[in-house]
C-alpha cells in the first residue's frame, strides 16, 4: 500500500469552475500536511501547508483535512488555465519516520477556457 | 529573499562518468534535502542534513551516491559512476527546521541529469 495516494488524473475542469483534489495518507500519526503545485519542467512549489482538521482558505484555495478519515483534499476556487500542473500532496508521518515527507504521485490539473 | 539555488540545471553524462551536484538553501534555513524525482512520480528523499549531520541518508545508494554539507550551508551531491538508471532531476530543497511550520520545504529549480 502506498504510504500517499492521489488519483493520476488528468482531472478536467472548465474555466471557472471548481478544482477539487483528493489525497489520502495511510499513517494515521501524520502531523503535518503540503499541497505543492508543479508545473511541466519545473520544481514543486509550496501552495498551501495544514495541520489541524478542518478548512484552511489562502485566497483562491482552501485545503481541507480529515484526521480520523486519513483525507486532505485541495480546492481551487474559480479555476484558471494558469492553474493547469500537476499537484502533489506531501504528508509528514510524524517524529517516528525523522519528520521527512512523504509524496504523492500527483495529480494533473487542466483548466480549458 | 533569494530562493534555493541548485547548479547545474542541466548536465548530460555518459555512463561510467562522474557527476557532481550543488545546492545553496534559503538563508537561516538549518535543515536540507536531496531528492530524486522520475517522471511522473513524486519527489522521494535521498538524504537529509540538519545543519551539518545526515540525519537520514537510509534511501542513498552509498555504493555510488554520496552527499556533503561541510560547513552547515551549501551542500555537494555526488554520484560515481554514473549509471543509466540515475536519469532524473535532483531536487534540492530547505527549511528552517523539523515539525509543523518549521517543516515546510522550499525547492530549488533542480537538475536533471541524463546519463547515456
Amino acid at each position: 500500500q502506498k504510504e500517499v495516494e492521489q488519483n493520476s488524473g488528468p482531472l478536467s475542469v472548465p474555466e471557472g469552475a471548481i478544482a477539487s483534489l483528493n489525497c489520502t495518507y495511510s499513517d494515521r500519526v501524520s502531523q503535518s500536511f503540503f499541497w505543492y503545485r508543479q508545473y511541466s519542467g519545473k520544481s514543486p512549489e509550496l501552495i498551501m501547508s495544514i495541520y489541524s482538521n478542518g478548512d484552511k482558505e489562502d485566497g483562491r484555495f482552501t485545503a481541507q483535512l480529515n484526521k480520523a478519515s486519513q483525507y486532505v483534499s485541495l480546492l481551487i476556487r474559480d479555476s484558471q488555465p494558469s492553474d493547469s500542473a500537476t499537484y502533489l500532496c506531501a504528508v509528514n508521518p510524524g517524529r517516528k519516520y525523522g519528520n521527512k515527507l512523504v509524496f504523492g504521485a500527483g495529480t494533473i490539473l487542466r483548466v480549458k477556457s | 529573499e533569494a530562493g534555493v539555488v541548485q547548479s547545474p540545471r542541466y548536465k548530460i553524462i555518459e555512463k561510467k562518468q562522474p557527476v557532481a551536484f550543488w545546492c545553496n538553501p534559503i538563508s537561516g534555513h538549518n535543515t536540507l534535502y536531496w531528492y530524486l524525482q522520475n517522471l511522473g512520480q513524486g519527489p522521494e528523499l535521498l538524504i537529509r542534513y540538519e545543519n551539518e549531520e545526515a540525519v537520514d541518508d537510509s534511501q542513498l545508494p552509498k555504493d555510488r551516491f554520496s552527499a556533503e554539507r561541510l560547513k552547515g550551508v551549501d551542500s555537494t551531491l555526488k554520484i560515481q559512476p554514473a549509471e543509466l538508471g540515475d536519469s532524473a532531476v535532483y531536487l534540492c530543497a530547505s527549511s528552517l527546521g523539523q515539525g509543523g511550520p518549521n517543516n515546510e520545504q522550499f525547492f530549488g529549480p533542480g537538475t536533471r541529469l541524463t546519463v547515456l
